[in-house]
Formats: C-alpha cells, structure tokens, sequence
C-alpha cells in the first residue's frame, strides 16, 4: 500500500492569513493526487484533483502543487469557511489511501 | 445535479453483517467506478472498495476477506456487504463515485453521499 503522510496535523491560523498544507507519498504517485476538504458531520468535499486542479466550483485561493512524491496545498488568504479538516488521497494504486488529515482551526 | 444516498441500519451485532445500499440518481451509473470508504469517529478516512458499473470489483487487503461490493445497474444502486463485524467497524460510511478524465488522466471522487454512522454494538 501507499502511505500518505500530511503535515502537519492540525494548525490554528487567522482570517487572511496563507497556510500550507504539506502530503508526502511513500513511493512516486506522479499527479495521481487529489485534495479534499471536510467540515465536522459532513462528507469530504474535492478541492484539486491531479495535483494542482482546481475542481469546478472551488475557489482560486486554493492552490496545489508538487509531483512524484511531495505535494503541497495552499490556501492563499483564509476565510471563516475554510476552517475544516483537509486529507489528500492519492489514486497511483489501490488500494486507494488518504492522508491522516490537517485540521485548519481559528486562531 | 448527481446525488448519492446511502441506507441501512445504523447498528449491527457484533460478529453480525453489516449491509448498506448506496442510491444513484442524476446521471448514469455507467462508465464509473463505486466506491465504499469508511471513518470511523474522530478519525481518518478509509478505502473499503469499489466496483465498476461492469461488476469488477477490488477491494483493500486489510478487509478483502470479508467485504462484498455488488451493484444493481437497473436500479442504479450499490451495495456493501461486511462480515463478522467487531466495535471496530463502527464508523460513518460513505458512498461515492470515483471519475476518470482523459484530460487529467487521473482517478477522484467527485461525488459522495452524506454518510452513514454504523454502530457495532450488542
């Protein structure tokens, strides 16, 4: 299986502030990774997919980069409603895997 | 405006089965891959499997032995099937659908039901 490590884990940060979120696959994925967005009680929600993608709908202050094994997500200036938790999961292979996840909290 | 909409009971036995459906409306239900993926409370999200329209199936290692995926093209509807189910299964299950573009080359999930909380609990 490919692990998916995301960091960090949780971060607090401000409205306007830019936050990075940081995934790292355990072998080379290419672009085979997509980006989703959770708030509490609620399914995951695509943000980018192949890497840097914005999916139809979602904001252009997210951004996605990297390939092969380091990937990053950017959120350029913060709103109240991107306090959520986000997961990257990559889809090289199956089975499919997701990070552990990056909770985004108020500071 | 594709939805997705997951049932079943909400608690299980343990050693029991766990059976859940996922309902497609909005679009075909062909030319997709249907994915289970599970969460159990405070946690991560986990892989369970996915089939093809066609009723190709693969499933994750850590619960192929005793995972079943099925699906209903006429109904447009998918199942999961999990046996012998402990405390650990309990989790908030979701449906979804996993496209691939040509333009990306790359699979995602695009659409996901609301979820499920199944319980495992005697």
């Amino acid at each position: 299986d490919i692990q998916m490590t995301q960091s960090p884990s949780s971060l607090s940060a401000s409205v306007g502030e830019r936050v990075t979120i940081t995934c790292r696959a355990s072998q080379s994925i290419g672009n085979y990774l997509n980006w989703y967005q959770q708030k509490p009680g609620k399914a995951p929600n695509l943000l980018i997919f192949a890497a840097s993608s914005l999916q139809s709908g979602v904001p252009s202050r997210f951004i996605g980069s990297g390939s092969g094994t380091d990937f990053t997500l950017t959120v350029t200036s913060l709103l109240p409603e991107d306090f959520a938790t986000y997961y990257c999961q990559q889809s090289y292979s199956t089975p499919r895997t997701f990070g552990g996840g990056t909770k985004v909290e108020i500071k | 405006q594709v939805q997705l909409q997951e049932s079943g009971p909400g608690l299980v036995k343990p050693s029991e089965t766990l059976s859940l459906t996922c309902s497609v409306s909005g679009d075909s239900i062909s030319s997709y891959y249907w994915s289970w993926i599970r969460q159990p409370p405070g946690k991560g999200l986990e892989w369970i499997g996915h089939i093809y329209y066609s009723g190709s199936t693969t499933y994750n290692p850590s619960l192929k032995s005793r995972v079943t995926i099925s699906v209903d093209t006429s109904k447009k509807k998918f199942s999961l099937k999990l046996r012998s189910v402990t405390a650990a299964d309990t989790a908030v299950y979701f449906c979804a659908r996993e496209v691939w573009t040509a333009g990306s080359g790359v699979y995602y999930f695009d659409y996901w039901g609301q979820g499920t909380l199944v319980t495992v609990s005697s």
